[in-house]
């Protein structure tokens, strides 16, 4: 079993649809969890960053940490044809400085 | 540029020869990762530089993989004697503050072993 798992899809869903997309782990001990953006042939870029368990919300993107279920979650309000890309989840443990990702969900928008 | 650069873009390369992959990180930035992407995988970590001190090498896949960073900048990424499985996406990224999990990542090195 995987550190991290994420369902790689695709998800397919109207422009203007609430998206969500998760994450589940099995080691307690990661602290810091982030949310990346990788478009088609592109390097990821950071999206949303949290520390331990709560909401972060930024714009039309709100990322939810639940540690007692070891569960993550990235929303998208609004969705747009320009969100349509792999969004990867990671996590890193308290002390280490390397991120460990999940596979990435494909999402696709479609107008 | 101001971001993360790399080179080649793309290599296509005979199995058994051996390849590099340079990473030209922000400047400034102390801390410096090489991560793989595999078709329909996610980012697998290889190895990560910080500063002067010595490189945490835990995530490379066998000692045909090996990398450097000469004077805290420029880092290359040798695989010697290639197989057909180190075909992938080489990602290097580069931060200055490794607390908050932001990396900086370029476009990547797509490698095809033939």
């Amino acid at each position: 079993q995987k550190e991290v798992e994420q369902d790689p899809g695709p998800l397919s869903v109207p422009e203007g649809a609430i998206v969500s997309l998760n994450c589940t782990y099995s080691n307690s001990a990661f602290q810091y969890f982030m949310w990346y953006r990788q478009y088609s042939r592109k390097g990821p870029e950071l999206l949303m960053y949290t520390y331990s368990s709560g909401n972060k919300e930024d714009g039309r993107f709100t990322a939810q940490v639940d540690k007692s279920s070891k569960y993550i979650s990235l929303f998208i309000r609004d969705s747009q044809p320009s969100d349509s890309a792999t969004y990867l989840c990671a996590m890193s443990k308290g002390g280490s400085y390397i991120p460990t990702f999940g596979r990435g969900t494909s999402l696709i928008v479609h107008p | 540029g101001a971001g993360v650069s790399q080179s080649p873009s793309n290599k296509v390369t005979e199995k058994g020869k051996d390849v590099e992959l340079r990473c030209d990180p922000i400047s400034g930035h102390t801390a410096l990762y090489w991560y793989r992407q595999s078709l329909g995988q996610g980012l697998e970590f290889l190895i990560y530089f910080q500063g002067n001190s010595a490189p945490d090498k835990s995530g490379l896949p066998s000692d045909r993989f090996s990398a450097e960073r000469t004077g805290g900048s420029v880092s290359t990424l040798t695989i010697q004697r290639t197989q057909q499985e180190d075909s992938a996406v080489y990602l290097c990224a580069s931060t200055r503050d490794t607390n908050t999990g932001e990396l900086f990542f370029g476009e990547g090195s797509r490698l095809t072993v033939l």
